[in-house]
């Protein structure tokens, strides 16, 4: 079965420190892989997707992934981070053998950025 | 465009009483899902649909069953809620395309049985 990992949970940063959270996958054939933020007391927003093309993604808010297939891995990035992206953000999966049809998430990663 | 919507926002339940809750979009989707978000563990799947009058099991089914009689709808039962079902619950929406293949998510519902 698929599964998605995400091996920092909480994350604590100061304004204008770089931001990168894992993210990896585990199923080795055709996949979209996918960041969701989730702002305090907000609905998922999606962040950025990959599909196909260029592995170096790019994203709203300056937020970028690279999709590292060798390594199964989808990374999030920030070069400098703001007290407003403190939010959870969630890694998802979805892949050609459920027919893209249902997405697995990771468990998440708190980000909290201190002014 | 309201998006997806989610009837109710909150709700209290006590052990082994019974509720729907409703999930509207107005994208014209294909897709329609029920996750639930419990701390440390995501999102899960409960059940999901490919297109009206088809449900399907998800991740975590068991306790919850689902309805999709139109194409913009999408129930989720609880037909004897236990406190293990204390949580948030989203809904989500996509086309069926690979192309565009992202989910368009509710605002969730938060419920507690107690």
């Amino acid at each position: 079965a698929q599964s998605v990992s995400q091996h920092n949970h909480h994350v604590i940063l100061s304004e204008a420190a770089s931001l990168e959270l894992g993210c990896n996958y585990s199923y080795g054939g055709t996949v979209n892989l996918f960041w969701y933020v989730q702002y305090p007391g907000q609905h998922l927003q999606l962040l950025l997707k990959y599909f196909s093309g260029d592995p170096l993604v790019k994203g709203i808010k300056g937020f970028e992934a690279e999709f590292i297939k060798s390594k199964f891995s989808f990374n999030l990035r920030k070069p400098s981070v703001q007290w407003s992206d403190t939010a959870e953000y969630f890694c998802a999966v979805n892949a050609r053998n459920t027919g893209f049809q249902k997405l697995v998430f990771g468990t998440g990663t708190r980000l909290l950025v201190s002014p | 465009n309201a998006g997806v919507t989610q009837t109710p926002k909150f709700r209290v339940l006590k052990t082994g009483q019974s509720m729907t809750l409703l999930c509207a979009q107005d994208m014209n989707h294909e897709y329609m899902y029920w996750y639930r978000q419990d701390p440390g563990m995501g999102l899960r799947l409960i059940h999901y649909s490919v297109g009206e009058g088809t449900t399907a099991k998800g991740e975590v089914p068991d306790g919850y069953n689902v309805s999709r009689l139109k194409k913009q709808n999408f129930l989720l039962g609880l037909e004897s809620a236990a406190p293990s079902q204390t949580s948030v619950y989203f809904c989500a929406s996509s086309y069926s395309s690979i192309v565009t293949y992202e989910q368009y998510f509710g605002p969730g519902t938060r419920l507690t049985v107690t």
